[in-house]
């Protein structure tokens, strides 16, 4: 199985500031990683696939990239909105197995 | 908007049977994978099965293999989950998705508890 490792578990942050979450998988996943983003109590929501696409409706202060054997989802200037858990998930092969989460939080 | 809602959890001994249903509406059902996806209480989120658009192939987690079966009914836009020798560890929130690998839109979720 792949496994995703998500870096760090846990931030703070304030309101306008730049986050970069990592993810980085046990094995080569080419561009088949996915961004979920999950609210307490609520359903997880996709924001980007095949590493960069935004899903529609996604503001685009959240973009993703790769470098190397890394992906990186960044938040450009984070919003009241964004304070939330995310999730990486690789789509090459099964299992899709998904990161652990980082959780976003208020400073 | 897509909606997906889920329903069929509840509380189940160890060892017992659930199916749990997922009822799409606004997409059509027929032409997408679907996918369920569970999380343990303040856990992560594991994938569970997917099923193809037309039900002739299915994907499971080594977790649930020979206990879970995937389904799909395009007459009735329901996705299915037959959940059976449940175990305490199969306790979760279970959420249909639309798509596989890439999950779009995702229910609310039904809870399944597996205690004695």
């Amino acid at each position: 199985d792949i496994q995703m490792t998500q870096s760090p578990s846990s931030l703070s942050a304030s309101v306008g500031d730049r986050v970069t979450i990592s993810c980085r998988p046990s094995q080569t996943i080419y561009t088949y990683l996915n961004w979920y983003q999950q609210k307490p109590g609520k359903a997880p929501k996709l924001l980007i696939y095949s590493v960069s696409t935004l899903q529609s409706g996604v503001p685009s202060r959240f973009s993703g990239s790769e470098s190397g054997t890394d992906f990186t989802l960044t938040i450009s200037s984070l919003q009241p909105d964004d304070f939330a858990t995310y999730y990486c998930q690789q789509g090459y092969s099964t299992p899709w197995t998904f990161g652990q989460g980082t959780k976003v939080e208020i400073k | 908007d897509v909606q997906l809602f889920e329903s069929g959890g509840g509380l189940v001994q160890p060892g017992g049977s659930l199916r749990l249903s997922c009822a799409a509406s606004r997409f059509t059902f027929s032409s997408y994978a679907m996918s369920w996806v569970r999380q343990a209480p303040g856990k992560g989120l594991e994938w569970v099965s997917s099923i193809s658009a037309s039900g002739g192939t299915t994907y499971y987690a080594d977790s649930v293999k020979g206990r879970f079966t995937i389904s799909r009914d395009n007459s009735k836009n329901t996705l299915y989950l037959q959940m059976n020798s449940l175990r305490a560890e199969d306790t979760a929130l279970y959420f249909c998705a639309r798509g596989n690998p890439i999950f779009d839109f995702w229910g609310q979720g039904t809870l399944v508890t597996v205690s004695s």
